[in-house]
């Protein structure tokens, strides 16, 4: 069963307009959830990160929002820039179990 | 400034081979863990290993055996290969529990035949 899920496989945005990616979880023992970037034959690179007694942390341009109650987080990446077109993968940990969700291809376009 | 380092990048194997994925550290982080991704499922934790000589099951640990004789090393080893372990793998490192910043390798496309 997926615990993570992220239901829009892909997403494309103007340069300089808002990019907002989402996720859900149905795990509510989750109570640390990261994102991460992924370019084509690279790893994950760790981009922000928020604790369950938080709902909202800001990192320059990335923001991410928790809905404990809605098990459901999103980031924000304002404005959006090209080199910010890779796939993003949102991960939920408890204890240390860790699951991913399966990813939003993000493309902003000049 | 190494990070991170799996060997070998692409590797095809077959059906019933054994092999072993190497994964290697320089940052001194005490937790190293493997994942496995697959299209459409995202990553899927294997193992990890929260110091030397501990390690425990992750999600989908059947198939793959791990050690962690020293802080830096963490090999995955498929025992005998299957069409089903096909998939791209990858290692991380972190300095705390799971949940902080895990640092990840460039991954190894396993291929088995």
């Amino acid at each position: 069963d997926q615990q993570v899920k992220q239901n829009s496989p892909s997403l494309s945005v103007q340069e300089g307009r808002i990019s907002i990616l989402n996720c859900d979880y149905t795990n509510s023992m989750f109570d640390y959830f990261l994102w991460y970037k992924k370019y084509p034959a690279e790893g994950p690179t760790f981009l922000i990160s928020i604790s369950s007694i938080k709902d909202k942390n800001e990192d320059g341009r990335f923001t991410v929002f928790l809905n404990k109650s809605a098990k459901h987080l999103s980031l924000h990446i304002v404005p959006s820039q090209p080199g910010d077109s890779a796939v993003y993968f949102c991960a939920a940990s408890a204890g240390n179990d860790m699951r991913f969700g399966a990813g939003t291809r993000l493309t902003v376009k000049p | 400034n190494a990070g991170v380092t799996q060997t070998p990048k692409f590797q095809v194997l077959k059906t019933g081979q054994s092999m072993t994925l190497q994964c290697a550290q320089d940052m001194n982080h005490e937790y190293m863990s493997w994942y496995r991704q697959d299209p459409g499922m995202g990553l899927r934790l294997i193992h990890y290993s929260v110091g030397a000589g501990i390690t425990d099951q992750g999600e989908v640990p059947n198939g793959y055996n791990v050690s962690r004789s020293t802080t830096e090393d963490f090999p995955l080893r498929l025992l005998s290969a299957a069409p089903s372990q096909t998939s791209v793998y990858f290692c991380a490192s972190s300095g705390g529990r799971v949940n902080t910043e895990a640092f990840f390798g460039q991954g190894t496309r396993l291929t088995v035949v």
